[in-house]
């Protein structure tokens, strides 16, 4: 079974700094690979996906995600950060019964999320 | 495009009863999950439907049950209500366009059951 591991529990940021968030997922075989963000309260909004093709992957609200394969990793990345940022990150994963909605189908595996905090 | 919308918002039950969830996805959209997020923790899968029948399930027990109905609209529901099942019940659409076409995932704004 997959797993996802998001080492950083908290992070604090100033606000323009750069940010990258780390996700480490296991699996076999190429995964789907999520980033969603929820505000206090809230759902879950998507903020990019990787399914297959160019490694780097663009996002909504200036994020972006890089895919290596050789560490198993998709780190989510935003050259300059707002106070809106803050809020709480999750890498998700789907396996290979993500694509099939015929029998099995696997949901998606997220990790414990990753709190992000935003100092003036 | 109307987006997945959950209800109630909010919910207090106690003990021993069961709980109707509700979910209606997103436009156009014809899979349906399930996920429960306890406090300080990441989605966990409950299962999904897809063309009313569920075809995918989490560690989760036989008390945990849903529905799908025609107009892909669905159902959580929870008997014998334990109190480590308050939780944040998050509902998730997609559209699965066949073998290896399915999309990314919608979430809602989620029901926050509380047992007592």
């Amino acid at each position: 079974a997959q797993s996802v591991t998001q080492p950083d529990i908290h992070i604090t940021v100033s606000e323009g700094a750069s940010l990258e968030l780390r996700c480490n997922y296991s699996y076999g075989a190429t995964p789907y690979l999520f980033w969603y963000v929820q505000s206090p309260g809230q759902g879950l909004q998507l903020l990019l996906k990787y399914f297959s093709g160019d490694t780097l992957v663009q996002g909504i609200k200036g994020f972006e995600a890089e895919f290596k394969r050789s560490q198993s990793s998709f780190n989510l990345r935003k050259p300059s950060v707002h106070w809106s940022d803050a809020a709480e990150y999750f890498c998700a994963v789907g396996g290979p019964k993500y694509m099939y909605s015929g029998g099995g189908a696997d949901g998606l595996t997220f990790g414990k999320g990753t709190h992000l905090i935003i100092q003036p | 495009e109307t987006g997945v919308t959950q209800s109630p918002t909010h919910l207090i039950k106690t003990r021993g009863q069961q709980v109707t969830l509700r979910c209606s996805s997103q436009s156009g959209h014809n899979t349906v999950s399930w996920y429960q997020q306890a406090l300080g923790q990441g989605p966990q899968f409950i299962f999904q439907y897809y063309r009313e029948e569920e075809n995918g399930r989490g560690n989760f027990p036989p008390r945990f049950s849903g529905l799908q109905f025609p107009n892909y609209s669905s159902e959580l529901n929870v008997n014998a209500l334990e109190l480590d099942d308050s939780a944040l019940y998050l509902c998730a659409s997609s559209l699965f366009r066949g073998r290896n076409m399915n999309t990314e995932a919608f979430f809602g704004q989620g029901t926050r059951l509380t047992v007592v």
